[in-house]
Order: structure tokens, then C-alpha cells, then sequence
């Protein structure tokens, strides 16, 4: 079946150490996303990617690193300079510009604890 | 950037009732409005979208209003059962540009008691 993987989905972190989330899509999608989901707060983009080797940062990308080397794969680090970072991230993709319904596919997310 | 609001933050309904949630947002500009819908441990799952060129849309229990003079869009759901206990996010965009960033409201958790 196609859709989005996100793994690990339960991860727990010291302070001061950096952590990689996983993302992982086979929908054939161009566009991708990290977004932060914090009590109250909705959805916060944090990065998104529209083609392979390209990325702009969202709108809380203080803390955070993307890299987009292949189409399916989105992966983001939780780097030690992200003040909060205990928090569920959920990853989405997109078709591109052109083609996009406007849907996003989301993953299930992952639920990072730093303790 | 766009600003969407969300309200109620909870809504808790009885089986059989119907629910609605309303959202406002502050870019004239925005054209496209989807809602979501989280269940437990799970990601959002699109449920129905309206565009600025529509008033109403339904899709069996749900619909979805639109109020571009207002700038204020609700979803409504009819004859409430369990298995729409979830959190429900409404999100707007300006299509068209360069990238699709959906702007979201802060979601609204919906309970539906038997």
C-alpha cells in the first residue's frame, strides 16, 4: 500500500544530544513537510521540500535540519540547539505545484521525549 | 502570513447531535480550505476541502460552509456517532504561489458521548 512512514515512533533523548526522525514515502510525491504539533497549538511547518535537493525553512526551523537527497526519503534532525524539542512531529508529503490537489498525506508521527 | 483561528478548542456532543466548529482567517487572499481530522496516535486524515469559489459543500454527515466576506468557514457534522470523537484542524492556503504552506488552526477536540 502506498503511504508514509515515519519512524522511530516513540524516541527518548538526553539534552545535548541530537536525534534523527525518519521519513519515508512510496506515493511518488515531490513535495514534502515536517510540521510540530504541540497542546493547543495546531501544526507548525517546520521545513518542507518541493523537489530533491531543495528545502526552505517554515516557520519554527530554530533547532531543526532537513535533508532531501531522494524524492522518498525526508528525514529531519532534532539538533541540541532546539530549546523545546520534547514534542509529536508528524512528516506529509504533497504532489507538486501544478498537480496538487492541496491534500497532504500525513504520516503517524513520532513522539520525541527528552528527558 | 496567514492567521487561522479555531474555535472551540473542545467540543463535547451526544450521540445523534450534530457539531460545529468554526474558523476565521486574515488573508482575503486564501482560497483553499481543508479539514482534517486526528484520531488517537494517528496522523491527520483529509476529510473535505471547500475553494473560494464555493459557498457549501457536503459529503454525507459532514459539510462544509464558506464565508468570504466574513473570512469565516465552519464544518459541520450531522447525526454525531463515536467514531467522530477525534480532533478536528481546519487549515487555509493561497494557492497558486510557489509552495502550498497550509496555515492551521489550533484544532478542536471532539467527544461524542453514547
Amino acid at each position: 500500500d502506498g503511504g508514509i512512514t515515519q519512524s522511530p515512533k516513540y524516541l527518548f533523548r538526553k539534552e545535548g544530544q541530537n536525534v534523527t526522525l525518519s521519513c519515508e514515502q512510496n506515493l511518488n510525491h515531490d513535495a514534502m513537510y515536517w510540521y510540530r504539533q504541540d497542546p493547543g497549538q495546531g501544526l507548525r511547518l517546520i521545513y518542507y521540500s518541493q523537489i530533491v535537493n531543495d528545502f526552505q525553512k517554515g516557520d519554527i526551523a530554530e533547532g531543526y535540519s532537513v535533508s532531501r537527497e531522494k524524492k522518498e526519503s525526508f528525514p529531519l534532525t532534532v539538533t541540541s540547539a532546539q530549546k523545546n524539542p520534547t514534542a509529536f512531529y508528524l512528516c506529509a508529503s504533497s504532489r507538486r505545484q501544478g498537480q496538487n490537489t492541496g491534500e497532504l498525506f500525513f504520516g503517524e508521527g513520532s513522539r520525541l521525549t527528552v528527558l | 502570513g496567514e492567521n487561522v483561528e479555531q474555535h472551540p478548542s473542545t467540543l463535547s456532543v451526544q450521540e445523534g447531535d450534530s457539531a460545529v466548529i468554526k474558523c476565521t482567517y486574515s488573508d482575503s487572499a486564501s482560497n483553499y480550505f481543508p479539514w482534517y481530522k486526528q484520531e488517537l496516535g494517528k496522523g491527520p486524515q483529509l476529510i473535505i476541502d471547500i475553494r473560494s469559489n464555493v459557498g457549501e459543500k457536503k459529503d454525507q454527515r459532514i459539510a462544509v460552509t464558506l464565508n468570504k466576506t466574513a473570512k469565516h468557514f465552519s464544518l459541520h457534522i450531522t447525526e454525531t456517532q463515536p467514531e467522530d470523537s477525534a480532533v478536528y484542524f481546519c487549515a487555509a492556503v493561497k494557492g497558486g504561489v510557489s509552495d502550498y504552506k497550509l496555515s492551521f488552526g489550533a484544532g478542536t477536540t471532539v467527544t461524542v458521548r453514547a
